[in-house]
């Protein structure tokens, strides 16, 4: 069975700092990866998708970066922190297109920019 | 930007209580999603009905889609204290292999 694994679980960065969010898929090839941005009690913000290896797609112009160095592993980057970066982190994929398929998402960093 | 508005934003009822929300969108849609969210974690898709579809069940969930008001509406039956949740809906367009989140529904069941 798939399962996507994704960490940390929470984190306290401070401002200025490097950040590296780690998202992991298992028992499936070439998923569609996703990464997420919720504010406190807000919706979802897509902030990158990834169709394939080296393939990323920006939805919103930020300090953040995301890359795929390998089929089932999608990274979140910043290099260096804002505190308008906090919030909960969530990674989900799909297999392929997600016409007939929802989304699996991950449990979530949440982040504090102090 | 926005595709996906909820209605209402937070919801109480008594337990036993049917619940129902509502959710409206924007342009046309290949499919549409619903979500639930329990606090601090990450999501779980409840329910996919496609644009050709206007009905749909699983347990004590049913989902409607009219595509010609562009909304839908997610029932739950017979509510339960773990529906206790925020519940998303989420639209698939026909130009984008990506889906776009409405801010949600705060479902609060009550003892």
């Amino acid at each position: 069975s798939q399962t996507i694994h994704q960490w940390p679980a929470t984190l306290v960065q401070p401002v200025g700092s490097p950040l590296s969010l780690e998202c992991t898929v298992e028992g499936t090839s070439n998923p569609n990866l996703y990464w997420y941005r919720q504010a406190a009690g807000r919706g979802l913000q897509l902030l990158f998708y990834s169709v394939g290896i080296g393939q990323i797609s920006s939805e919103v112009p930020q300090n953040l970066s995301a890359s795929r160095p390998q089929d089932r592993q999608f990274i979140l980057s910043s290099k260096k922190l804002l505190l308008s970066d906090s919030g909960f982190y969530l990674c989900a994929w799909t297999g392929g297109v997600p016409i007939n398929y929802g989304y699996t998402f991950g449990s979530g960093t949440r982040l504090t920019v102090v | 930007s926005q595709q996906g508005e909820e209605d209402p934003q937070a919801l109480s009822i008594q337990e036993g209580e049917n619940a129902t929300m509502n959710c409206s969108y924007k342009t046309s849609i290949n499919n549409l999603q619903w979500y639930r969210q329990n606090s601090g974690r990450g999501l779980v898709h409840l329910i996919l009905i496609r644009s050709n579809e206007r009905e749909k069940h699983s347990g004590r969930l049913r989902v409607t889609l009219d595509t010609s008001k562009k909304s839908s509406s997610l029932l739950i039956t017979a509510s339960r204290a773990a529906d206790t949740a925020s519940y998303f809906c989420a639209t698939l367009t026909y130009r984008d292999d990506k889906i776009i989140f409405g801010k949600g529904t705060r479902l609060h069941i009550l003892p």
